[in-house]
């Protein structure tokens, strides 16, 4: 079993939509949660960063974790035909920089 | 302040040769990781350097390699390529050890090996 497990989809959903992408993880030692933004051929983009339960706000973007569940999710509100991406959620534990990832999600907004 | 900047950005090699993939971080930041994705795997994590020492290593043979100089640019050496290789290789810094400092990627360099 891996230790951060996500639907790789392909999720297609209509501009205006709320999206949610979502990951579950077993580590119970992983402290900082993330979620970056890949588009084709590119680099992944931090998009938020998280370090305890609860939602964070940013703009168009809600991230939420629940520690206790060990489950992360993505919100985008207003979803644009630009966010058309693949998702992914980083984790990591309190010790060195090394990321864990979740296999993304591909998503695209359709006009 | 400019991004992660990687060199080159392509890469087409033979089974059998080495190869070595540069990154130069964010201006100060100190720590250098290096990650593989491939569509099977997606993105794993390969080794993270601070201060010129390898502070982490993932689950990788000891083909991959790398190396980080004073001025915090780092390099990966893949030697004996193999054709399951070829992967988009990325880099992230991060301004120190760790803890809650983000990383930046940067654009990647695809190594395509036949």
């Amino acid at each position: 079993q891996k230790e951060v497990e996500q639907d790789p989809g392909p999720l297609s959903v209509p501009e205006g939509a709320i999206v949610s992408l979502n990951c579950t993880y077993s580590n119970s030692a992983f402290q900082y949660f993330m979620w970056y933004r890949q588009y084709s051929r590119k680099g992944p983009e931090l998009l938020m960063y998280t370090y305890s339960s609860g939602n964070k706000e940013d703009g168009r973007f809600t991230a939420q974790v629940d520690k206790s569940s060990k489950y992360i999710s993505l919100f985008i509100r207003d979803s644009q035909p630009s966010d058309s991406a693949t998702y992914l959620c980083a984790l990591k534990t309190g010790g060195g920089n090394k990321l864990t990832f979740g296999t993304g999600t591909q998503l695209k907004v359709e006009l | 302040k400019a991004g992660v900047t990687q060199t080159p950005r392509y890469l087409i090699k033979t089974r059998g040769q080495q190869v070595t993939l540069s990154c130069s971080p964010i201006s100060g930041h100190r720590s250098v990781s290096w990650y593989q994705q491939t569509p099977g795997q997606g993105l794993q994590f390969l080794f993270e350097y601070f201060s010129e020492t390898q502070r982490n290593k993932g689950n990788f043979p000891g083909r991959f390699s790398g190396r980080q100089f004073s001025n915090s640019r780092s390099e990966m050496n893949v030697s004996t390529l193999e054709l399951g290789d070829s992967a988009l290789y990325l880099c992230a810094s991060t301004s120190w050890a760790g803890g809650s400092d983000e990383q930046f990627f940067g654009p990647g360099t695809r190594l395509t090996v036949l």
